[in-house]
């Protein structure tokens, strides 16, 4: 059973385009945590959301986590090709490992 | 800049010899975990060790082991590797296990078994 479900799994937009992807889970979060991954590189931090409702920028960057705790989403505004990689979010709960969710490959092409 | 340090980034490794690939930090973190990530997917944990406290994930194969020999290293040994052991391992550090911090990765190493 998948905790953390994400969609779109692929995203293919052009530069300039706006996009949402999102994270769902019928299980509550202590936190959630989006990480980018770039191909050959580790995952990194971008951002993690605490409670319910709050929404964090990071420039063009947008992430919120759900009034319940148990989904996230990030909009990207005016994607570039420089935001091409695999997102990943990851629910934290005390005394577990973070559970990942399946990812989103998003190519931005110029 | 504390750091997680993969070694080494690229390993070739023939078909039932054993590999050992290693991650040390400067962060003096509690955690270490072990992830296989496979083309494109999630990374699936295999294995995690809170300080010298070793935790298996039930579905890690007996081929995969782990050593934490002090905070700052820790192995991850492939016993005999199989074709479809060929992967990027990625290692991760953290404060405590739940992770509320997020986790630092290293830049993994990508395991090419012919």
């Amino acid at each position: 059973t998948q905790l953390l479900e994400q969609s779109p799994q692929f995203l293919s937009i052009q530069e300039g385009e706006n996009l949402t992807v999102y994270c769902n889970s019928s299980s509550v979060f202590s936190s959630l945590q989006w990480y980018r991954q770039e191909p050959g590189e580790g995952p990194v931090l971008l951002v993690t959301v605490v409670t319910g409702g709050e929404v964090k920028k990071l420039k063009r960057l947008t992430f919120q986590f759900g009034d319940a705790r148990k989904d996230s989403s990030l909009h990207i505004t005016a994607a570039q090709p420089g935001d091409t990689g695999l997102y990943l979010c990851a629910g934290a709960r005390a005394g577990t490992a973070l559970i990942f969710g399946k990812g989103t490959t998003l190519s931005v092409s110029s | 800049d504390a750091m997680v340090i993969q070694n080494p980034r690229y390993q070739v490794t023939q078909f039932g010899k054993p590999v050992t690939l290693s991650c040390s930090q400067t962060l003096n973190h509690n955690v270490m975990y072990w992830y296989q990530q496979k083309s494109s997917q999630a990374p699936k944990l295999l294995f995690h060790y809170y300080d010298k406290d070793f935790n298996n994930e039930a579905d890690t194969p007996d081929n995969f082991q782990s050593r934490r020999p002090n905070t700052s290293f820790c192995f991850l040994d492939i016993r005999s590797p199989g074709l479809g052991d060929a992967a990027m391992y990625l290692c991760a550090t953290s404060r405590d296990t739940g992770g509320i911090n997020g986790y630092t990765f290293g830049s993994g190493t990508r395991l090419t078994v012919v």
